[in-house]
């Protein structure tokens, strides 16, 4: 059992919107702004998309976009494109200075 | 560009004790504020964080696993490791290093591409 919830699939249609949240506790997400989300690609090593909760590094397409209410953040791909067809990860520091990860989603496609 | 890549064994025998070592190349593990990890992904499954050592030398591990765990650094040869023993099927999975850098996104910005590790007879 994973330490952050997320659902296991998700699918939309090309040019539609997602969101996939990521519930944890007050020891970690709602407490820290260190929460990230990653993307996974089929046999390759995860990638950051999204830090401190909202913001973007260099080179990543403005249709990703990470949110928190409380315990629960979120990460929005608009205009779905056929290449975000992949798993999504978030992770976040908790308290004792560890990092927690969310047992991933995958998205399709349609 | 700073580059990370893994290496060890690929099949273990239940009861032994993994080693794999991750070297850093465009960098000095020993300069900056980064939490240099390890994370595992069993087959189809999700991330797990194994445990990190910052430039410090000072540890933190998944309490799920810190008994059989060890990670260190030896900045003479620019690498860090990973020492897991009494090995089991469970252990099987795809075992990742990565950088956290926690000066500039308090994530994981760098990862190698990743080593597989069976455990079998």
């Amino acid at each position: 059992q994973s330490a952050l919830a997320q659902p296991a699939s998700v699918s939309r249609s090309p040019g539609q919107s997602i969101t996939i949240s990521c519930t944890g506790t007050s020891s970690d997400v709602a407490t820290y702004k260190y929460v990230s989300w990653y993307q996974q690609y089929p046999g390759k090593a995860p990638n950051l998309i999204i830090f401190e909760v909202n913001n973007r590094p260099s080179g990543i397409s403005s249709r990703f976009s990470g949110s928190r209410s409380g315990n629960t953040a979120s990460l929005t791909i608009s205009g779905l494109q056929a290449e975000d067809e992949a798993s999504y990860y978030c992770s976040s520091y908790s308290s004792n200075s560890i990092v927690v990860f969310g047992g991933g989603t995958k998205v399709t496609v349609l | 560009q700073v580059q990370l890549q893994e290496s060890g064994p690929g099949l273990v025998k239940p009861s032994q004790t993994l080693s794999l070592t991750c070297n850093v190349f465009g960098d000095s593990i020993s300069s900056g504020n980064f939490y240099w990890s390890w994370i595992r992904q069993p087959a189809g499954k999700g991330l797990e964080w194994i445990g990190r050592i910052h430039t410090s030398g000072s540890t933190k591990y998944n309490a799920a696993l810190k008994s059989r765990v060890t990670i260190s650094s030896d900045m003479s040869k620019n690498q860090f490791s990973l020492r897991l023993s009494s090995i089991t099927a469970a252990d099987t999975a795809l075992y990742f290093c990565a950088r956290y850098d926690f000066n500039n996104f308090d994530a994981f910005d760098i990862w190698g591409q990743g080593t597989m590790v069976i455990v079998s007879s």
